[in-house]
Parts: structure tokens; C-alpha cells; sequence
């Protein structure tokens, strides 16, 4: 099954510094990479995603990259604020068509710090 | 839309009780799936399914159980508990995994409020 590998597991970063988190899948035919934000306490939420026919995604301040090749894909944070303070998870699902395909796995999370 | 619901949100239970950890979604999701989250650990799938009647194991099922008998209702069962159960418990639903893939908010997994669950 698809297995997903997370790093680093913790980062801090200066207030207005760049963030870059990258998360490693196994199986090749996933093509769904979401990231999930959980502040303390409170539920994962989705920030972005993407599909594999896509290499770079952007959000605000927020920005995904995937390289299909070396199976990996990055989540990069610019000009951190404090309210950027959370855990992080990666994860990836298989398309329709897979008996697992709905299943979407997580990575091990990444706990960001922005230091004032 | 109240989106996913999921009762107790704090349960303190003995060795070898059983329980169940409720979840409805009113988002006509079909599937649903529940994940446990421990330190370190990450989200890790205890058992999901893709509609009322269909059930499947994730990546860690064993002392859980589950049924779907419809499409709003996914409840976990904790047969005997354990220490070892001692978790925060997330409920989670998304749109028809047949179209998933045609409309991009149909991937959006929603994660209802947590359960912490602690097995003394």
C-alpha cells in the first residue's frame, strides 16, 4: 500500500523567513497530494493540494511543487507569520479505479515554530 | 451544513470496557473514514468506507470496529479497550471517490472536531 514519509518533523523558522516541509510517496500511481494545517487543538483543515498532471501550485504565501519522477513534493511557506504556527501533514491518494483508491494517506506531520 | 459531527469529545474509559465513538456527516458524503493521532505519529487510517454497506480496513484496525448502515453514519466500536487505544480520535467524510477526480472540492477530506479518548 501507499506509504507516505514526512520531513522534517520539527521546524522553526524566523518571522518573515521562508518554510519548506517535503514529504516522500511509495507508490507511484497516487495523483492526489493535499496538505493539511492543524492548529492546537482543533481539526486538520486543507490549505492546498494538487493532482499529479500538475508540478507547481500557488496559494498566497503558500506554494506546492511535485516531482512525479523522484516521487516527492514540497510544501513552501513565504514570509512565515506567527499564525503560521502549527502542525503540518502531507498525503497522497490513488486514482479512481484502485480498490484503496479512496483511501488517503497521511504523513507523520510537521510541527513549524515561527520565532518572533 | 452542519459538516462532520462527532460525539463524545472527551471519553475517559477503563481496561477492557467497550465503546463507541459516533459520527454523521450531513453532507451526503459516501465515504468515510477514521483516523487515530498519537504524538508523533501523524494521522494514521483505522477503517474507512466508500458507501452504506461497504467497509474496509486502513492501516491500523486491530481492537476496532465499524459498520455503515447508512450513508450519514460511520460509528467506531472499541471492543475491549486498552491502554494502547489511548488516542485523539478524528472522524472524517469526503465527496464520491467515482467523481472525485472530476471536481476538484470533491477531494477535500473534512475532519470532524476530534475525539480524545483515554484508557486507564
Amino acid at each position: 500500500g501507499e506509504n507516505v514519509e514526512q520531513h522534517p518533523s520539527t521546524l522553526s523558522v524566523q518571522e518573515g523567513d521562508s518554510a519548506v516541509i517535503k514529504c516522500t510517496y511509495s507508490d507511484s500511481a497516487s495523483n492526489y497530494f493535499p496538505w493539511y494545517k492543524q492548529e492546537l487543538g482543533k481539526r486538520p483543515q486543507l490549505i492546498i493540494d494538487i493532482r499529479s498532471n500538475v508540478g507547481e501550485k500557488k496559494d498566497q504565501r503558500i506554494a506546492v511543487t511535485l516531482n512525479k519522477t523522484a516521487k516527492h513534493f514540497s510544501l513552501h511557506i513565504t514570509e512565515t507569520q506567527p499564525e503560521d504556527s502549527a502542525v503540518y501533514f502531507c498525503a497522497a491518494s490513488l486514482p479512481p479505479g484502485y480498490s484503496s483508491a479512496s483511501k488517503i494517506i497521511f504523513g507523520s506531520g510537521t510541527r513549524l515554530s515561527i520565532r518572533p | 451544513n452542519a459538516g462532520v459531527t462527532q460525539t463524545p469529545k472527551f471519553q475517559v474509559l477503563k481496561t477492557g470496557q467497550s465503546m463507541t465513538l459516533q459520527c454523521a456527516q450531513d453532507m451526503n458524503h459516501e465515504y468515510m473514514s477514521w483516523y487515530r493521532q498519537d504524538p508523533g505519529m501523524g494521522l494514521r487510517l483505522i477503517h474507512y468506507s466508500v458507501g452504506a454497506g461497504i467497509t474496509d480496513q486502513g492501516e491500523v484496525p486491530n481492537g476496532y470496529n465499524v459498520s455503515r448502515s447508512t450513508t450519514e453514519d460511520f460509528p467506531l466500536r472499541l471492543l475491549s479497550a486498552a491502554p494502547s487505544q489511548t488516542s485523539v480520535y478524528f472522524c472524517a467524510s469526503r465527496a464520491s471517490y467515482r467523481d472525485t477526480f472530476q471536481l476538484i472540492s470533491g477531494n477535500t477530506i473534512y475532519f470532524g472536531e476530534g475525539s480524545w479518548l483515554t484508557v486507564v
